[in-house]
């Protein structure tokens, strides 16, 4: 299975974009790439998904190059209550969601 | 419409013992995974059922057991319990077997003592 790559953990400020960026070298021709979010104690929530170049919805924007090997879960204007954690996962036509670690994101004020 | 239900939320039980977890998902939604979250291994797939078949299976000793009802509804069970089963289970529900959004319930906290 494809395996994804993203930093542990990253810290901002409230108003700051903040872009986390996952690597996924091993990705397969019809995986998707999605992001995931956790709140302490709660259950993961979906963000956004896309295949390939850019998606944006009201929530994010994801960013996926040419060759697919990496991504980057763009967030604007970060506020407190945006600390979590992000995963990053790949879709693929099984059906099977593999979450890795994530990245633990902080915003302070 | 309601979301993922999963009852009881926390549970406390004894080393050896066996515990059945339950799942509602979504009205219409048809598939549900489970994963078993700790804070040294993350978020694991245990396993994922659609209409009541086993359509993957994550790498759990036979202990960790499922099964899904023709109202959708699943049932997690894990016979003889371990210190290391204490976790967070999760459930999440997907309208179609495949489909990229899955929603989680907010989860079943297992302590085993």
């Amino acid at each position: 299975l494809a395996k994804t790559t993203q930093p542990i953990s990253m810290d901002s400020y409230e108003g700051q974009e903040v872009n986390i960026t996952c690597s996924h070298n091993n990705i397969a021709t019809n995986d998707y790439i999605t992001w995931y979010q956790q709140f302490p104690s709660q259950g993961p929530r979906f963000i956004i998904q896309g295949y390939k170049t850019k998606v944006t919805n009201e929530v994010a924007s994801l960013f996926i190059p040419a060759d697919r090997k990496s991504s980057t879960l763009s967030l604007p204007r970060v506020s407190l209550s945006d600390t979590a954690v992000y995963y990053c996962l790949l879709k693929s036509n099984t059906g099977k969601l593999i979450f890795g670690q994530g990245t633990t994101l902080q915003v302070k004020p | 419409k309601a979301g993922v239900t999963q009852t009881p939320r926390y549970l406390i039980k004894t080393r050896g013992q066996q515990v059945t977890l339950s799942c509602s998902p979504i009205s219409g939604h048809r598939s549900v995974s489970w994963y078993q979250q700790t804070p040294g291994q993350g978020l694991q797939f245990l396993f994922e059922y659609f209409s009541e078949t086993q359509r993957n299976k994550g790498n759990f000793p036979g202990r960790f057991s499922g099964r899904q009802f023709s109202n959708s509804r699943s049932e997690m069970n894990v016979s003889t319990l371990e210190l290391g089963d204490s976790a967070l289970y999760l459930c999440a529900s997907r309208g179609r077997e495949g489909d990229t959004e899955a929603f989680f319930g907010q989860g079943t906290r297992l302590t085993v003592v």
